[in-house]
C-alpha cells in the first residue's frame, strides 16, 4: 500500500516551453501533497505544499508563476514548470500524506527534468 | 530554529561490517523522526519512523534506530551491511500537527567489497 507514482519519469524540453509533471497516490487518498526539488548530490528542498481544492502554499524563494501547482483531486497533483530554462533542470520529487494517517509522507520515484 | 544535522557526508564501510549513521535534530515540539534511503536516480523509501513509545525502532532491510531525547539524536544502525545498502540516507524530522518535514543533507554510504 501507500504507493505514489510520478509521470513522466524523465523529460527533456527546449528552453521556453512548459512541462507538466503528474503525481498520483495510487491506493490512498491524499489531502496534502508536497513538491520537492533536489539538486545533484544534495538534499530535498521543499518547494510547495498543495491541499486538495485550495491554492498551494509556496516556500520562500519559490516563484509561484514559474512553478504552477494544481491539486484537483484527492489522488492527483500536478506541477507545471512554465517557460522552462536550463537552470530549472533538476530532479523533482512529489510526496503525499495519507488522509487519515500520521504525519508520514510517501514519496514518488521522481522526475528528471532537463531543459536544453 | 528547526533543523536536522547529519554530520557525516560520506561513510565507507566494508561489506559485513556494522554501520551507524548519525542524526541530530533541533525541534521545539515533540518530534516525529524518519530515516529514508535513496538509490541513485530514485525517489525516497522509508526505512523506519519514530512517533512515540519504544525508543528503539525496527525498520526494513535490517535497519534500526534509537531515539535519544537527551542527546536530540536518532542514529541509524545496521549490524552487518550488504553491498546493496550503498545509497544516500536522509534523516528527517516533523511534528504531529505540522505538514512539513525537514530533511538533513544526507549521508552517502559506500560499501567496500
Amino acid at each position: 500500500g501507500a504507493v505514489v507514482s510520478q509521470h513522466p519519469s524523465w523529460v527533456i524540453c527546449k528552453s521556453g516551453t512548459s512541462v507538466k509533471i503528474e503525481c498520483r497516490s495510487l491506493d490512498f487518498q491524499a489531502t496534502t501533497m508536497f513538491w520537492y526539488r533536489q539538486f545533484p548530490k544534495q538534499s530535498l528542498m521543499l518547494m510547495a505544499t498543495s491541499n486538495e481544492g485550495s491554492k498551494a502554499t509556496y516556500e520562500q524563494g519559490v516563484e509561484k508563476d514559474k512553478f504552477l501547482i494544481n491539486h484537483a483531486s484527492l489522488t492527483l497533483s500536478t506541477l507545471t514548470v512554465t517557460s522552462a530554462h536550463p537552470e530549472d533542470s533538476s530532479f523533482y520529487i512529489c510526496s503525499a500524506r495519507d488522509r487519515g494517517g500520521f504525519n508520514e509522507q510517501f514519496f514518488g520515484p521522481g522526475t528528471r527534468l532537463t531543459v536544453l | 530554529a528547526q533543523s536536522v544535522t547529519q554530520p557525516d557526508i560520506h561513510i565507507t564501510v566494508s561489506e559485513g561490517a556494522s554501520l551507524e549513521l548519525r542524526c541530530n535534530y533541533s525541534y521545539g515540539a515533540t518530534p516525529y523522526l524518519f530515516w529514508y534511503v535513496q538509490s541513485p536516480g530514485q525517489g525516497l523509501q522509508l526505512l523506519l519512523k519514530y512517533f512515540s513509545g519504544d525508543t528503539l525502532v525496527q525498520g526494513i532491510k535490517g535497519f534500526e534506530a534509537e531515539f535519544k531525547r537527551s542527546q536530540s539524536s536518532f542514529n541509524l544502525r545496521k549490524p552487518s551491511v550488504h553491498w546493496s545498502d550503498a545509497a544516500e540516507y536522509f534523516c528527517a524530522v516533523g511534528a504531529r500537527r505540522d505538514d512539513k518535514i525537514i530533511f538533513g543533507k544526507g549521508t552517502r554510504l559506500h560499501i567496500l567489497p
